[in-house]
């Protein structure tokens, strides 16, 4: 069975701060995807990133990075020297190849970065 | 270019009205996706259209619950008898590609968030 764990419920930091949200995902397919989506107060859901099962290589950004290591079955988010304007909540979600298209999300994490 | 759009933004309704929410996809994208965010929760797959085919149904909750997508196009979610227990935000998504080829990235719309009353 597909599943993903995001284990922080709500995260905060003060500004400028680094901050790591994590993300643990169990499937049986060889060939998933990993995503990440940003939800600002606003309420709409931003895409970040997507990664697939044979991508190991970590990912750098500008302030984000991200932290793929199958033998954990993770897929962390860094984001370094936080801002207030990063608040928002940070949702990882699978998606398998082998014919199941849906995404399975994470019950996200909500980063609060104070001022 | 123009996101997903999505139509209305809030529906406040009684219980036992049906409702129809709408969606408009990234022009060009032939996948369609209906999901359900419950407040403090991760977004639920619903459904899937591939063109105007409906090519999953296994997250629609019970029979209350209908999509369609008559041209490949525009899709619209219909709630019938709505319950309070309906009430969460409904998210549209839409992808460039038949996932056939491979999983592809959803570009989700605003959202309808919905009340029964």
């Amino acid at each position: 069975a597909q599943k993903v764990t995001q284990a922080q419920t709500e995260i905060s930091v003060v500004e400028k701060e680094d901050v790591t949200l994590d993300c643990v995902y169990e499937t049986r397919d060889t060939t998933y995807y990993l995503f990440w989506y940003k939800q600002p107060p606003s309420g709409e859901l931003v895409f970040l990133i997507r990664r697939n099962s044979f991508d190991e290589q970590n990912e750098i950004s500008g302030r984000y990075s991200w932290n793929f290591q199958k033998s954990t079955s993770s897929f962390n988010f860094t984001i370094t020297a936080s801002q207030v304007v990063d608040s928002a909540v940070y949702f990882c979600a699978l998606s398998e190849s082998s014919g199941t298209y849906k995404y399975i999300f994470g019950t996200g994490t909500r980063l609060k970065v104070l001022a | 270019g123009a996101g997903v759009s999505q139509s209305p933004r809030y529906k406040v309704t009684k219980r036992g009205q049906d409702v129809a929410l709408r969606c408009d996809p990234i022009s060009g994208h032939v996948s369609l996706y209906w999901y359900r965010q419950a407040l403090g929760q991760g977004p639920e797959f619903l459904t899937y259209f591939n063109y105007e085919a409906q090519q999953d149904k296994s997250g629609l909750p019970n029979d209350r619950f209908s999509a369609e997508r008559p041209e490949g196009s525009i899709s619209t979610l219909t709630i019938q008898r709505t319950e309070q227990r309906d009430s969460a935000m409904y998210r549209c998504a839409s992808s460039l590609e038949h996932p056939g080829t491979g999983v592809k990235t959803q570009y989700f719309g605003p959202g309808t968030r919905l009340l029964v009353l």
